[in-house]
């Protein structure tokens, strides 16, 4: 079975600040790891995604995450915050790359951007 | 189609009324997915075609939901005698292969927000 904690259902930043959102995740097997965005009323894109290779992931919109196997990790970070990332963030794990046995999703972290 | 679309985008249905809720996914995907999104929750599996053939519905919460896709294509998912505890988005996503790999991506539509009075 599988599983996504997202720690923090909240997570204010200034602009321009650095932004963090942690996802720890379990499989049973070798995963298969995603970063959505959900702007209001609009359905998930995908930001980035891990499956095999580099542990460092660069994604859209200047976001990155690093798999960290021995942590069980998949935190997702961006240097330096902008008001359009204000959204709703959810990382996801899938055993089969989002096939055959689709996704399963954390709770999701709301990101605030202060000006 | 550019993306997946899904209609009716809002959907108000009384307790008891039966809902159908149409997906369209980008055209050539092999496969489908249906999501229950609860209020500031993830979405949650629900079922998973593979073209025509729904091969896991293990996420359907009850008898009362029911998923189609008879031609490989356009999938309709089904709520029979809707209650308020029905109310979510729906969401559906498509990817072009049925398995995973470096090239799988599901593609998410916006959704069907349905609310149960």
């Amino acid at each position: 079975a599988q599983s996504v904690t997202q720690l923090g259902s909240h997570v204010s930043v200034s602009e321009g600040a650095l932004v963090l959102l942690r996802c720890n995740y379990s499989s049973s097997v070798p995963p298969y790891l995603f970063w959505y965005v959900q702007y209001p009323n609009q359905g998930l894109q995908l930001l980035l995604k891990y499956t095999t290779g580099a542990t460092l992931v660069k994604g859209i919109n200047g976001f990155e995450a690093e798999f960290k196997k021995s942590e069980t990790s998949f935190h997702l970070t961006k240097p330096s915050a902008h008001m359009s990332d204000a959204a709703e963030y959810f990382c996801a794990v899938s055993e089969s790359g989002g096939g055959a046995d689709g996704l399963t999703f954390g709770k999701g972290t709301h990101l605030i951007i202060q000006p | 189609g550019a993306g997946v679309s899904q209609s009716p985008r809002y959907k108000v249905a009384k307790r008891g009324q039966d809902v159908a809720l149409r997906c369209d996914p980008i055209s050539g995907h092999v496969s489908l997915f249906w999501y229950q999104q609860a209020l500031g929750q993830g979405p949650e599996f629900l079922t998973y075609f593979q073209n025509e053939a729904q091969l896991d519905k293990s996420g359907l919460p009850s008898d009362r939901f029911f998923a189609e896709r008879p031609e490989g294509s356009v999938s309709t998912l089904k709520i029979q005698r809707t209650q308020q505890e029905d109310s979510a988005v729906y969401l559906c996503a498509s990817s072009p292969r049925t398995t995973g790999g470096m090239n799988t991506e599901a593609f998410f539509g916006q959704g069907t927000r349905l609310t149960v009075v």
